[in-house]
């Protein structure tokens, strides 16, 4: 049964520190996505990449955070320096896409890392 | 994208039908209806998806007004694990573009 994996699931630090998380796409999918959840503004999307290239990351602040793709398993968020406002739970989700256009495929999604900035 | 309205939150009885509104009124002709849903705890997981007939499968059925400015999710036979946040959002046909979340409605279901 493929699933996206996150790492860590949990995180609690202190503000100015970095935060890594780190997402493993289901096999196969050439599209990832990173979410960030809160109780304020929901769910919504800070970057994703398709074939390893960033397509949009529009959704992040850019002096702080950072996402890359070093390679097609592993997907990184990363923040530098942390804020207590940036505390959320980020998901990654994968998909597949056959083009630039067509029927919108399904994404699956990671079970989260819960992010806590003291 | 085309904007989605839905009810705050519904609440079921065990083993009733729940039907989960959602209204699209600026849905364009090339618009997907997806619904996804996210369980306590989980990230949103896909539940159905539709372009303009009725769609069944396993979770769930969607069903598409005729003029496809509202859709509606049914749950068959509402258990205790369908208790989550359900989403209905539209996608284009652009291929798999992120998706766009509104605050969906909050099932409760009651044993």
């Amino acid at each position: 049964d493929a699933r996206v994996t996150q790492t860590p699931r949990d995180k609690v630090t202190e503000m100015g520190q970095e935060v890594t998380m780190r997402c493993q796409p289901i096999l196969g999918h050439n599209t990832v996505f990173w979410y960030r959840q809160t109780m304020m503004q929901g769910l919504e999307l800070l970057a994703y990449f398709r074939n390893r290239a960033p397509l949009d990351d529009s959704g992040m602040p850019k002096d702080r955070f950072s996402a890359e793709m070093p390679d097609a398993t592993l997907a990184t968020l990363k923040i530098q320096p942390s804020e207590p406002r940036d505390s959320a739970v980020y998901f990654c989700a994968s998909g597949l896409a056959r083009g630039l256009a067509g029927r919108p495929d399904t994404q699956y999604f990671g079970p989260g890392t819960r992010l806590t900035v003291l | 994208d085309a904007k989605t309205t839905q009810p705050n939150s519904m609440e079921s009885n065990e083993e009733e039908p729940v039907h989960l509104p959602c209204n699209h009124s600026t849905i364009s002709g090339t618009d997907y209806i997806h619904w996804y849903r996210q369980l306590p705890s989980q990230g949103p997981e896909y539940v159905i998806h539709g372009l303009t007939s009725n769609v069944n499968n396993r979770m769930a059925s969607l069903a598409i007004a005729e003029d496809r400015k509202s859709s509606t999710l049914i749950l068959h036979r509402a258990t205790l694990r369908d208790a989550a946040v359900y989403y209905c959002i539209l996608r284009g046909n652009s291929g798999n573009t992120p998706l766009v979340f509104g605050k969906g409605t909050r099932l409760s279901v009651i044993a």
